[in-house]
């Protein structure tokens, strides 16, 4: 199974409302991903989380707010958003960030497409 | 200068066409290298991960690497309409994170 799973597909939300993502992985990796994408553009890195721990935080606005409950799950928090924010927000995982040939495949999700009104 | 650059396209070809698609890199740390294919409104699905140096075929898709040059291709033999999406290139050095690519917008025409 190399399925990541995102829920949910779409999620529309007012700048005051507080709303969750939620990305999970049943593939025993211990490195997950969340990235931003605009139209047309790549995936923007936000976070990395390595064995549960926040290890890379790209200067990402703290009305975005990550969580690794377990090896498993990966949740974004979401408050006071902007409309600029509108975009898919991607969650990845691989094996682990050993830097071993094949142990960073990063396997992404289906994604979610907000829209910040 | 960006680390990574590839043609935005729009590549368009007839079906049963050879596609070649290429990105040009600076940073010669750079040692996996990958292609993701994206369907409009999906998430990225890994093609093809080469390591260093070399080739490698996964069907009607080849993957080739040139350090040397600092040139990574992804040839599609046998294009069908199915093919049509955003081709994005990325790459890493070890232990560190993705460097994407643009992406080419590719349409095969039946």
């Amino acid at each position: 199974d190399t399925e990541v799973t995102q829920t949910p597909k779409h999620l529309v939300m007012g700048m005051t409302n507080k709303k969750s993502l939620k990305c999970e992985q049943h593939m025993g990796h211990r490195a997950m991903y969340w990235y931003k994408q605009k139209a047309k553009k790549p995936p923007e890195l936000m976070f990395v989380y390595s064995y549960e721990k926040l290890s890379i935080n790209e200067s990402v606005p703290s009305r975005f707010s990550p969580e690794c409950p377990n090896s498993s799950l990966l949740n974004l928090h979401l408050h006071a958003l902007q409309p600029e924010d509108s975009a898919l927000y991607l969650c990845a995982s691989s094996q682990d960030q050993g830097g071993r040939a094949m142990s960073d495949e990063q396997f992404f999700g289906p994604g979610t497409r907000l829209t910040v009104l | 200068q960006k680390e990574v650059e590839q043609d935005p396209g729009p590549l368009s070809v007839p079906e049963g066409a050879i596609v070649s698609l290429n990105c040009t890199y600076s940073n010669s740390a750079f040692q996996y290298f990958m292609w993701y294919r994206q369907y409009s409104r999906k998430g990225p699905e890994l093609l093809m991960y080469t390591y260093s140096s070399g080739n490698k075929e996964d069907g009607r898709f080849t993957a080739q690497v040139d350090k040397s040059s600092k040139y990574i291709s992804l040839f599609i033999r046998d294009s069908q309409p199915s093919d049509s999406a955003t081709y994005l290139c990325a790459m890493k050095p070890p232990a560190r994170q993705l460097t994407f690519g643009s992406g080419t917008q590719l349409t095969v025409l039946p």
